[in-house]
């Protein structure tokens, strides 16, 4: 099967720009999980959506990041305007909804300068 | 907070030798505990997990160590290879969000 797929891979904008992340799950993966890893840190969950639902956004830092799943589908993450904390590397995860197993995709790695 | 704590933050360990990553966690709740493996440019990819109703599990090369009282556990990379080089996180849910440890970067050395 094909596994999650992110795009793009990598993104660098400035400071103020908006951005807009994409993650195309597994088909048949109502789970779909947004992370993100700042250098160094740990994975920190961002949000969950349980088909087009959002189950769970209690990880989105502030109001400046939207996430969004169209159809139960593929989602977007969208952070208008982004700062310089922003940075890091943007996890989509997925799995189905009777297993703990999540499968990730590669990533986006945000920089903004 | 950090819920999961892991350390070492980095290991360097010679081919054939055991690797030993560990992890500690404060929620008893927790009732899942996967490790990841992640190469460089690629996404963390499901290594092995435990639950807390066994003290230890064993895939090929790889075991977790699970002590429920001291909420701790580890991960042993036995005869270590050259191919096993990558960034180990270990893990922990309820069963909705994972909370992570930071990371530990591997390299084995030929």
């Amino acid at each position: 099967e094909a596994g999650v797929t992110q795009f793009p891979s990598h993104s660098v904008i400035e400071k103020g720009q908006t951005v807009t992340l994409r993650c195309d799950p597994i088909s048949g993966h109502d789970n779909l999980y947004w992370y993100r890893r700042v250098m160094g840190k740990e994975i920190k969950f961002l949000l969950h959506f349980v088909k087009e639902s959002k189950q769970d956004e209690s990880g989105m830092p502030n109001n400046r990041f939207l996430a969004e799943r169209t159809g139960g589908t593929y989602s977007t993450l969208k952070v208008q305007p982004a700062e310089l904390e922003d940075s890091g590397v943007y996890f989509c995860a997925s799995s189905r909804l009777d297993t703990y197993g999540y499968t990730f995709g590669s990533g986006t790695r945000l920089t903004v300068v | 907070q950090q819920q999961v704590k892991q350390s070492p933050q980095s290991l360097i360990v010679q081919k054939g030798g055991i690797s030993i990553i560990n992890c500690a966690y404060e929620n008893t709740a927790f009732d899942y505990f996967p490790w990841y493996q992640q190469f460089p440019g690629k996404g963390p990819a499901l290594l092995i997990a435990i639950r807390p109703d066994v003290s230890e599990k064993k895939e090929g090369r790889f075991t977790i160590s699970f002590n429920k009282s001291a909420k701790q556990f580890s991960l042993h990379i036995m005869d270590s290879q050259p191919g096993d080089s990558a960034t180990y996180f270990c893990a922990a849910t309820t069963g909705n969000q994972f909370y992570f440890g930071t990371g530990t970067s591997l390299t084995v050395i030929p």
